[in-house]
């Protein structure tokens, strides 16, 4: 199966600070996903994004499909946005999913 | 329109017990998926369904088994329970070939 590797593993930030989190895979998918889960367990979509740049809010991301990397921009974090951060490639009706990036922003 | 909804939210078995749990798809989705979250293995695939054919299916052995109604609503079956098989399961669905959006997890304790 398709590997997929995350970085960094953990990530402690100061309010108001930004962040890049990377997701590298080994082959070409169909599609790529960033998740923010919550405490309670549930993957809250953020972005679909096989290839190109999108933007909402605070959040970026962007996928370069020909050299299999996805980064998640955060800006100005909020200490809302801590919690795990998963990046899944889909390829035959699978998701294959990294290992996370566990973010704490402290106010 | 509402979300993937996963039932029951949390479940206590005993060793040996059989569990079932659902998954009721967002309306017009016709692919249900499920996934397997532990702390030490992170989150595994179990199966996809769609339009009721199990399309692929994860390294599970077979004590784990699912199906698909023809309504699209999911349900997974997991016999002969194991102390290992406590895990958080998510269940997702999608339209064919386009963004998953995943429920709340049904969060399974094995006692």
């Amino acid at each position: 199966g398709i590997q997929v590797e995350q970085s960094p593993p953990d990530l402690i930030l100061q309010e108001g600070a930004n962040s890049t989190l990377r997701c590298n895979f080994s082959d070409s998918v169909n599609n790529l996903q960033w998740f923010h889960q919550n405490p309670w367990g549930q993957l809250i979509n953020l972005f679909y994004i096989p290839s190109g740049t999108k933007q909402n809010g605070r959040l970026s991301a962007t996928t370069v499909a020909t050299e299999r990397y996805s980064l998640l921009y955060i800006s100005s974090s909020q200490t809302t946005d801590s919690g795990v951060y998963f990046c899944a490639v889909e390829t035959g009706n699978q998701f294959y999913f990294g290992t996370g990036t566990s973010l704490t922003v402290i106010p | 329109k509402a979300g993937v909804t996963q039932t029951p939210r949390y479940l206590i078995k005993t060793r040996g017990q059989q569990v079932t749990l659902s998954c009721s798809p967002i309306s017009g989705h016709r692919s249900v998926s499920w996934y397997q979250q532990t702390p030490g293995q992170g989150l595994q695939f179990l199966f996809e369904y769609f339009s009721e054919t199990q399309r692929n299916k994860g390294n599970f052995p077979g004590r784990f088994s699912g199906r698909q109604f023809s309504n699209s609503r999911s349900e997974m079956n997991v016999s002969t329970l194991e102390l290992g098989d406590s895990a958080l399961y998510l269940c997702a669905s999608s339209l064919e070939g386009r963004v998953a959006f995943f429920g709340q997890g049904t969060r399974l304790t094995v006692v």
